[in-house]
């Protein structure tokens, strides 16, 4: 059975550093790209990126450039999106998803909420 | 930069069909997917590639797309379809595009 199990809810300081991860098992890990998903409190889905952890290609969205971190370890199987140092704003959930072959994600992560305040 | 627009929201009776649009430059010329998320919930892949079914979701889900709207359709509408539905595009400027979101409602 194919899964994808994230790190627990994480609650921080403005300025504060994170890593959240994303756990891939049921398939191999190393051929599929992971997606990373950011949805506010009542608001949209925004795609953030995608790493290929076979060779660890990322694109970033250009909304999220240079504002995170995605990397990947293909031994432990997983995925990671970290911040060097967290605003309020980017309280939100966030989800990993896999990438099928066709480019939609058929698999989806249950989220890890982070909620950044003083 | 490249836009995908839903309605924010629509209702249903149940058992009448719901469809809903998603409208952008030349939607028809990329591959669409539509995801439907529930409360609470993690998204789930209803259609991918404008019109394909993955297993397990039921017929009652269809997609289309041409020229400047792509449309998820559901037939027979059941109070369990209650969610908020997203489509999603590839563009070659930003790689991924989501729509706004419609947040659906049977009653």
């Amino acid at each position: 059975e194919v899964q994808l199990v994230q790190s627990g809810a994480e609650v921080k300081k403005p300025g504060e550093s994170l890593k959240i991860s994303c756990k891939g098992s049921g398939y191999s890990f190393m051929t599929h790209w992971i997606a990373w998903v950011r949805q506010m409190p009542g608001k949209g889905l925004e795609w953030m990126g995608i790493i290929h952890p076979g060779d660890s290609d990322i694109r970033y969205s250009p909304s999220f450039q240079g504002q995170v971190t995605i990397s990947a370890d293909k031994y432990r199987s997983t995925a990671y999106l970290q911040w060097r140092s967290l605003k309020a704003s980017d309280t939100a959930k966030y989800f990993c998803a896999r990438q099928t072959t066709s480019s939609s994600w058929d698999f989806w992560g249950q989220g890890t909420l982070v909620i950044v305040a003083s | 930069s490249y836009e995908l627009t839903q309605p924010p929201s629509m209702s249903v009776s149940p058992g009448q069909t719901a469809s809903i649009t998603c409208s952008g430059h030349k939607v028809g010329d990329k591959y669409t997917c539509w995801y439907q998320q529930k409360a609470g919930q993690s998204p789930v892949l209803l259609i991918y590639q404008d019109t394909k079914r993955p297993s397990g979701i039921p017929e009652r889900f269809s997609g289309s797309n041409s020229g400047n709207s792509a449309t998820l359709t559901i037939t027979g509408t059941q109070p369990m379809d209650e969610a908020d539905y997203y489509c999603q595009a590839w563009d070659s400027s930003t790689d991924v595009v989501f729509g706004g979101g419609t947040k659906l409602t049977v009653l």
